[in-house]
């Protein structure tokens, strides 16, 4: 089965601070994403990786980095943390070749006070 | 445009009812493919099923099925006798053909089903 897991599932940041939020995948997937989830809104994607040290800007990467150093690992890095980045964080894989789908992580919950 | 849409916010039946989420798609590309994914309270995005849109056959998974309409671009999911295990949120989602890697979602169904 794919693995996809995620450093923490609840974490509680002040403003200001810098936050990394880390996915590890154990499928040798090339692919690698970070969501963020909303109420109303859905998922909406930051950024994505296709392969080490590759990255792309998503539909809303205003306040975000990343960092993709292994295969297997694909960082989320929230430089100076703010309350509206409150929100449910996702991380999922996939790999490139033949199937489609993104495998996803069980989520971090991020509230910034 | 790509874009996706669940008019249905939350849906509420009770056990063993039949249910249906509605799953309407933009896109102009003749290549793309549909996701659903189910939302189960503990996070995780838990993947059903994937369409392609060249394969228009329905689909029948257990109590799961989904029908795909071209014509009125619709790629809908029915529960048959839905159970209490199939509280949830439900992601509709469509993906380009090509190299893209991005997966437009729905803002998704709440499905509660009430003993």
């Amino acid at each position: 089965d794919v693995k996809v897991t995620q450093s923490s599932r609840y974490l509680v940041k002040r403003t200001g601070e810098k936050v990394f939020l880390e996915c590890v995948q154990d499928m040798d997937h090339e692919n690698m994403f970070w969501y963020r989830q909303d109420p109303g809104l859905g998922l909406r994607l930051i950024y994505f990786s296709y392969d080490v040290k590759m990255k792309e800007k998503g539909d809303i990467p205003e306040g975000y980095s990343v960092s993709r150093e292994k295969k297997e690992r694909f960082s989320l890095i929230l430089e100076s943390a703010s309350t509206n980045q409150t929100s449910m964080y996702l991380c999922a894989s996939r790999r490139t070749a033949g199937g489609y789908e993104q495998y996803f992580g069980p989520g971090t919950r991020l509230t910034v006070t | 445009a790509q874009k996706v849409t669940q008019a249905q916010t939350e849906i509420s039946v009770v056990e063993k009812e039949d249910v249906t989420l509605d799953c309407v798609y933009e896109t102009r590309d003749t290549t793309y493919y549909l996701f659903w994914y189910k939302q189960p309270p503990s996070g995780e995005l838990v993947f059903l099923i994937r369409r392609n849109s060249f394969d228009e056959q329905n689909e029948i998974s257990g109590r799961y099925s989904w029908n795909f309409q071209k014509s009125t671009s619709s790629f809908n999911f029915t529960i048959t006798a839905s159970q209490v295990v199939d509280s949830a949120v439900y992601f509709c989602a469509l993906r380009r053909g090509g190299a893209t890697n991005k997966l437009i979602f729905g803002t998704g169904t709440l499905l509660a089903v009430q003993p």
